[in-house]
């Protein structure tokens, strides 16, 4: 059982580059989101999923996208990037009337 | 604007002390989480409240959840080393996890 896994750990964009983080869970969670995370600000919801082929937006959904098409995986989407987008990604799921979400180990994301 | 205010958002302490973190809002809250994260990996769950007034115990941390539901509290007794990281609350209120602005503790030898 590997849990939440996110690739890649590490990433250095210019400004203006598109790239996809990938998230996949072996726990045949329905739920999925990705946050980002900045120094003092914890932990902000860019997108969520409830089930495959279903989406929605979180706090600051703003320059990324997400897709669902199974269970286990969870792509987000940067189509532009921007320097305001450097931070640390991590996605987690859970299971639907469970509290407990699952971490991934994070991408941390440079734009230069 | 965050949701959820934690304080203090900085703590330093010493081997063998006791502290406490805040988590505040303004917002009622079906339930509250406390994380905690070390550093380059996820945040892990320690511990849900979903009752108002809920006291729960995890060794020498305890947890309370407010009677309004807006708030909590993460007591650790006689700190330890291993106790270093960031802890981090969240509230749900529904599919939606807002956390807080995260507690970096350092306990020092």
């Amino acid at each position: 059982n590997a849990g939440v896994t996110q690739t890649p750990k590490f990433q250095v964009l210019k400004t203006g580059q598109s790239m996809t983080l990938q998230c996949a869970q072996d726990m045949n969670h329905e739920y999925m989101s990705w946050y980002r995370q900045d120094p003092g600000m914890g932990l902000r919801l860019i997108h969520y999923s409830v089930g495959a082929g279903i989406t929605d937006q979180g706090e600051v959904p703003n320059g990324y996208n997400v897709s669902r098409s199974t269970t286990e995986d969870f792509p987000l989407r940067l189509l532009s990037a921007a320097p305001s987008q450097t931070s640390v990604y991590f996605c987690a799921s859970r299971s639907p009337g469970r509290y407990t979400q699952y971490f991934g180990p994070g991408t941390r994301l440079t734009v230069l | 604007t965050q949701l959820l205010e934690q304080s203090p958002q900085f703590l330093s302490i010493q081997e063998g002390e006791n502290l406490t973190v805040y988590c505040n809002s303004s917002s009622v809250f079906s339930s509250l989480q406390w994380y905690r994260q070390e550093p380059g990996e996820g945040p892990v769950l320690l511990v849900t409240v979903v009752t108002g007034g809920e006291v729960k115990k995890l060794k020498r941390l305890t947890f309370q959840f407010g009677d309004a539901r807006k708030d909590s509290s993460l007591h650790i007794t006689a700190a330890q080393p291993g106790d270093t990281g960031l802890y981090l609350c969240a509230g749900g209120p529904g599919n939606q996890f807002y956390f807080g602005t995260g507690t970096s503790l350092t306990v020092i030898p």
